[in-house]
């Protein structure tokens, strides 16, 4: 149980396409899903808390007009990096928990090259 | 504000030998969550252990286990009979109790098992 899917695994775009990323509860419902960011060798930066139905709590330093979240449903969070540039090639990943006092789970993440 | 602190940016360890990797932390709350990751080259996150601070035996599963010495706010991770698949980066994250789910990430151990 509690198995998390991230899609795509791996997409390469060109510099200003904007890139959707589909983060999946497969067997709960997950109210709060987590956006991470991480780079070679680092640990796990989080961008956005994503809440169902309402507005994502952004972390300090992140754009929200650059990395759009929308979490529609209770198994479903997107993150959407508009216009995208070379800068944000990055490995994303997001999480969700299946409940309040749960560990979070992961999904297997996106590993995103823009050229 | 909490802090999660790993002092061993890397480690090996003999295959079949038991390896220690430390983890402190830094919090004014009473309640609380501990977890450590395993991160493989694959880059999937993967719920290693779990242990909740109102509980004073450590957690254990299987081959893992946490000496959790919460006056001293440390978290550490015993691997025994390492095994070549426990090659991967390992973070120590903390969590608040209650609403915030929000994760306080270490910044890793690499870990290599040898043969």
């Amino acid at each position: 149980g509690a198995v998390v899917s991230q899609h795509p695994s791996w997409v390469i775009c060109k510099s200003g396409t904007s890139v959707k990323i589909e983060c999946r509860s497969l067997d709960f419902q997950a109210t709060t899903m987590f956006w991470y960011r991480q780079f070679p060798k680092q640990s796990l930066m989080l961008m956005a808390t994503s809440n169902e139905g309402s507005k994502a709590t952004y972390e300090q330093g992140v754009e929200k007009d650059k990395f759009l979240i929308n979490h529609a449903s209770l198994t479903l969070s997107t993150l959407t990096v508009t216009s995208a540039h070379p800068e944000d090639s990055s490995f994303y990943i997001c999480s969700a928990a299946t409940g309040s006092n749960q560990p979070q789970h992961f999904g297997d993440g996106t590993r995103l090259s823009i050229l | 504000a909490q802090t999660v602190t790993q002092s061993q940016p890397e480690m090996s360890v003999q295959e079949a030998e038991t390896v220690t990797l430390s983890c402190t932390y830094d919090t004014s709350e009473s309640n609380y969550y501990l977890f450590w990751y395993k991160q493989p080259p694959s880059r999937q996150m993967i719920l290693v252990i779990r242990q909740e601070a109102y509980k004073q035996q450590n957690a254990t599963e299987n081959r893992f286990s946490v000496n959790f010495q919460k006056a001293a706010k440390s978290f550490s991770l015993k691997i025994s009979d390492s095994q070549l698949g426990d090659t991967a980066m390992y973070f120590c994250a903390f969590r608040n109790a209650g609403n915030n789910r929000k994760l306080i990430w270490g910044l890793g151990t690499s870990l290599a098992v040898n043969p």
